[in-house]
C-alpha cells in the first residue's frame, strides 16, 4: 500500500497524558498536512510543513500541540496534557506542490 | 467564521437521477476549490477542482461549476449511483495552496 498511513488509528487516553501520532505521507511528496475533524463538521487546517519546513500553524494548534515532520518524511503530531476537548479524528494529507491531497484514514483520538 | 459553506447538511436521490451539491464561501482571496468525498471509517478522497480562471469542470460524471460573482459553486453527479453515497466536502485555498478550508460536508445518499 503506498498510501497516506497514520498510527496509531485509535487511541484512548485519560486526561492530562500526553499522546503522539505518527504520519508517513506518499514518499514523493514534499507537502504534509494535519488536520483535525469533529463530528459534523468538515476537517480543520492544523499545520502545514513542506519538507522538513513548518510552513504555517493554524491558531488551533496551541501551545500544547506540536508538530515535527525530521528529514522532510514522516510526521509526528504531539498533544501534550490532553483535554477532554482533543477528542476529534486527526488526519493526515500528503501533497506533491498542488492543492489536491491524499489523506490517511485518521487517528481517532478519546480523552476520557 | 465559517469561510466555506454547506447549506444542506443531507441530500437523497434516486439512482440514475442528478445530484446536485452546493457550496458558498464568503473570502475574495479564495481561488482554487476542490471538492472531496468521504466514506465512514475512511479519510476524504480528492474527487474533481476548478481554478477560478474556469467556471467548469468536468470529469466522466462528475462536473464542478463555479459562479465567482455570486462566490457560489456546484458539484454536479449525473448519472448518480448508489456507490456514490458519501459525505461530500467542498474546500477551498488561496494562491500558494498551504491552507484548505472545508466546508461542513454534505451527505448524499443515492436511492437504489
Amino acid at each position: 500500500d503506498t498510501g497516506v498511513s497514520q498510527d496509531p488509528r485509535h487511541k484512548i487516553t485519560k486526561r492530562g497524558q500526553n499522546v503522539t501520532f505518527r504520519c508517513d505521507p506518499i514518499s514523493e511528496h514534499n507537502r504534509l498536512y494535519w488536520y483535525r475533524q469533529t463530528l459534523g463538521q468538515g476537517p480543520e487546517f492544523l499545520t502545514y510543513f513542506q519538507n522538513e519546513a513548518q510552513l504555517e500553524k493554524s491558531r488551533l494548534l496551541s501551545d500544547r500541540f506540536s508538530a515535527e515532520r525530521p528529514k522532510g518524511s514522516f510526521s509526528t503530531l504531539e498533544i501534550q496534557r490532553t483535554e477532554q476537548g482533543d477528542s476529534a479524528m486527526y488526519l493526515c494529507a500528503s501533497s506533491l506542490a498542488k492543492p489536491e491531497a491524499f489523506f490517511g484514514q485518521g487517528t481517532r483520538l478519546t480523552v476520557v | 467564521d465559517q469561510q466555506v459553506k454547506q447549506n444542506s447538511p443531507s441530500l437523497s436521490v434516486q439512482e440514475g437521477r442528478i445530484s446536485i451539491l452546493n457550496c458558498d464561501y464568503t473570502n475574495s482571496m479564495f481561488d482554487y476549490f476542490l471538492w472531496y468525498k468521504k466514506y465512514p471509517a475512511e479519510g476524504p478522497t480528492f474527487l474533481i477542482s476548478i481554478s477560478s480562471i474556469k467556471d467548469k469542470n468536468e470529469d466522466g460524471r462528475f462536473t464542478v461549476f463555479l459562479n465567482k460573482s455570486a462566490k457560489h459553486l456546484s458539484l454536479h453527479i449525473v448519472p448518480s449511483q448508489p456507490g456514490d453515497s458519501a459525505v461530500y466536502f467542498c474546500a477551498a485555498s488561496t494562491g500558494g495552496y498551504q491552507k484548505v478550508t472545508f466546508g461542513t460536508g454534505t451527505k448524499l445518499q443515492v436511492i437504489p
